[in-house]
């Protein structure tokens, strides 16, 4: 898990503005992954992204969008259209996705000024 | 529809004494069960898994057990140690194109010295 960076650790969001969250490994694994978790609550899968250029919505999708053009990146954008941003994201990779193995990043805290 | 059931939501027991946590799957096909143990605002840790082969696993401390018939596994942690205490959460590969986890909503361990 030390070979995945997520950046900013924390990243304060205006209303109506757009925001991207970094994710960067080096491990050379195909599968990405992004969660949003709440307090109290599990990890929610909002993308993946299971080879360089492609990418799939998960179960909370709306208000996000991301990209693949690299298989070491896969960043997240929150946009303005997430009405309920606040939340601690974390960016994960598996070798691939028949790898069951997920690592994660440290995260980051995303808060709504 | 997909869900992964873990209880009991909080555990508080002494330094010393076993800690159990239990969890249930929907997806009669999930044939891989991690769990991962998270500090206070920090990344999940892989710290045991088990897949659908297996009833049994053990790594010092720490156990899992499957009953795949029932559909539920279970954490199993021996002779506590105030460092153990963590939110723990447990989580079921679902078995379609995504072979995404679904985790369950999280059991925070408090180990009393």
């Amino acid at each position: 898990d030390g070979g995945i960076t997520q950046s900013p650790k924390y990243l304060f969001r205006k209303e109506g503005q757009n925001v991207t969250l970094s994710c960067e490994q080096n491990l050379n694994h195909d599968a990405m992954y992004w969660y949003r978790q709440d307090p109290g609550q599990g990890l929610r899968l909002i993308y993946y992204s299971q080879i360089v250029n492609d990418f799939q919505k998960g179960d909370i999708a709306e208000g996000y969008s991301v990209s693949r053009e690299k298989k070491e990146s896969f960043p997240l954008t929150v946009t303005s259209a997430q009405k309920n941003p606040t939340a601690f994201y974390l960016c994960a990779s598996s070798i691939d996705s028949f790898q069951e193995t997920q690592y994660f990043g440290p995260g980051t805290r995303l808060l709504v000024l | 529809g997909e869900n992964v059931e873990q209880h009991p939501s909080t555990l508080s027991v002494q330094e010393g004494d076993s800690a159990v946590i239990k969890c249930t799957y929907s997806d009669s096909a999930s044939n891989y069960f991690p769990w991962y143990k998270q500090e206070l605002g920090k990344r999940p840790q892989l710290i045991i898994d088990i897949r659908s082969n297996v009833g049994e696993k053990k790594d010092q401390r720490i156990a899992v057990t499957l009953n795949k018939t029932a559909k539920h596994f279970s954490l199993h942690i021996t002779e506590t140690q105030p460092e153990d205490s963590a939110v723990y959460f447990c989580a079921a590969r679902w078995v379609d194109s995504s072979y995404k986890l679904i985790f369950g909503s999280g059991t925070r361990l408090l180990v009393r010295p």
